[in-house]
């Protein structure tokens, strides 16, 4: 069966610092990668998606970028985060011909 | 994008009472996702339902695309209910697109 895992669960960063955040897959092949922020609690923004290795679109301008170094390694991150970058990010995968998008379990950010 | 809107935004319901959650799209969907985010954060996929209806224990979920909107039907509802709910589209090969949910409170 397929599983997503991220880490870590809970970052408290200062301003100005360094952010990287990982999200793996396991049990699938060529997955479709996503990248979203919550802020407020309520309301998920699409940051990042990528169909495969070395392939990142953004869908906001921001100060974060995305990289996928492997098949099922996605890394969202930040050579100075700034105070807005607080929130609470989601990582997510959808199988190439599935219909299905899944999440894992979250990273509360909190820049202060 | 597809604009998605869900109502209500808030609500709260005694234990055992019943609820329907509504979404409407603004364009033709080819996958419409229902999930459930608990209070630790976690979003839970409760239905995937481009069209027709189906029902997974008190849940159920009944999509009309041909009239852009999908419902989230919750019976006999229970504290552990508690939570956001989210509806999601997609159209074509486009990415999800989230409404703003509706944060549900179940009181004992």
């Amino acid at each position: 069966s397929q599983t997503i895992h991220q880490w870590p669960a809970t970052l408290v960063q200062p301003v100005g610092s360094p952010l990287s955040l990982e999200c793996t897959v396991e049990g699938t092949s060529n997955p479709n990668l996503y990248w979203y922020r919550q802020a407020a609690g309520r309301g998920l923004q699409l940051l990042f998606y990528s169909v495969g290795i070395g392939q990142i679109s953004s869908e906001v301008p921001q100060n974060l970028s995305a990289s996928r170094p492997q098949d099922r390694q996605f890394i969202l991150s930040s050579k100075k985060l700034l105070l807005s970058d607080s929130g609470f990010y989601l990582c997510a995968w959808r199988g190439l011909a599935g219909n299905i998008q899944y999440f894992g379990a979250g990273t509360r950010l909190s820049v202060l | 994008g597809i604009q998605v809107e869900q109502s209500p935004p808030d609500l709260i319901l005694q234990e055992g009472a019943n609820s329907t959650l509504r979404c409407n799209f603004s364009d033709s969907v080819n996958n419409l996702q229902w999930f459930h985010q608990n209070p630790w954060g976690q979003l839970i996929n409760l239905f995937y339902i481009p069209s027709g209806t189906k029902q997974n224990g008190r849940l159920s979920a009944t999509t009309v695309a041909t009239e852009r909107y999908s419902l989230l039907y919750i019976s006999s509802s229970q504290t552990t209910d508690s939570g956001v709910y989210f509806c999601a589209a997609r159209t074509g090969a486009n990415n999800l697109f989230f409404g703003t949910g509706t944060r549900l409170t179940v009181i004992p």
